[in-house]
């Protein structure tokens, strides 16, 4: 079955240690997206790419980094920059189509800072 | 700028009862897709529906419907004979089609509904 797959469930993190999130999908997706969310708010874009080796800035960029070297993947490293980083990460992909679809999301991964 | 608002943060009901979620909503674009996605405990969102700004059909999908009013700027969800397992959070979403090819959901804050037995 296709669909998105985020990795690890749950991940604790030292204060000042870098730590990377996986999200994997076959939908053969072009673009995909990585959000943030916190208790009582709603999601908010950390980064997004439409294509692979490239990807833009979303809303709270700050302190985190991404790459795209394949269609397929779509990491995020949360570094010792980002001052608050205990929250639930979600990634998500969609078509790049002239009609929005909507996006299909992972599971997401559950970071805690120790 | 787009932006989606759910301010009903917490809605318990008892099952059975029937339970609307608000979803009003702000956009500068004529063209424009609005969603629901409902988060379950475990976490992932699933989606509910999509509506095109040129459509104003209500839409109703077994005990689900949806009432689209452009004159208000609304989206609400209504939950018919609601059960236990609809407890989850919702929420609503908008995407302008002048964003851009990645096609932005701006997400509002979500409604935590709690169905008791």
């Amino acid at each position: 079955d296709g669909g998105i797959t985020q990795s690890p469930k749950y991940l604790f993190r030292k204060e000042g240690q870098n730590v990377t999130l996986s999200c994997e999908q076959n939908l053969n997706h072009d673009a995909m997206y990585w959000y943030r969310q916190d208790p009582g708010q709603g999601l908010r874009l950390i980064y997004y790419s439409q294509i692979v080796n490239d990807f833009q800035k979303g809303d709270i960029a700050e302190g985190y980094s991404v790459s795209r070297e394949k269609k397929e993947s779509f990491p995020l490293t949360v570094t010792s920059a980002q001052k608050n980083p205990t929250a639930f990460y979600l990634c998500a992909s969609s078509i790049n189509a002239g009609i929005n679809y909507g996006y299909t999301f992972g599971s997401g991964t559950r970071l805690t800072v120790v | 700028a787009q932006k989606v608002t759910q301010a009903q943060t917490e809605i318990s009901v008892v099952e059975k009862e029937d339970v609307t979620l608000d979803c009003v909503y702000e956009t500068r674009d004529t063209t424009y897709y609005l969603f629901w996605y409902k988060q379950p405990p475990s976490g992932e969102l699933v989606f509910l529906i999509r509506r095109n700004s040129f459509d104003e059909q209500n839409e109703i999908s077994g005990r689900y419907s949806w009432n689209f009013q452009k004159s208000t700027s609304s989206f609400n969800f209504t939950i018919t004979a609601s059960q236990v397992v609809d407890s989850a959070v919702y929420f609503c979403a908008l995407s302008e089609f002048s964003s851009g090819s990645a096609r932005q959901l701006t997400f509002g804050s979500g409604t935590q509904l709690t169905v008791l037995p």
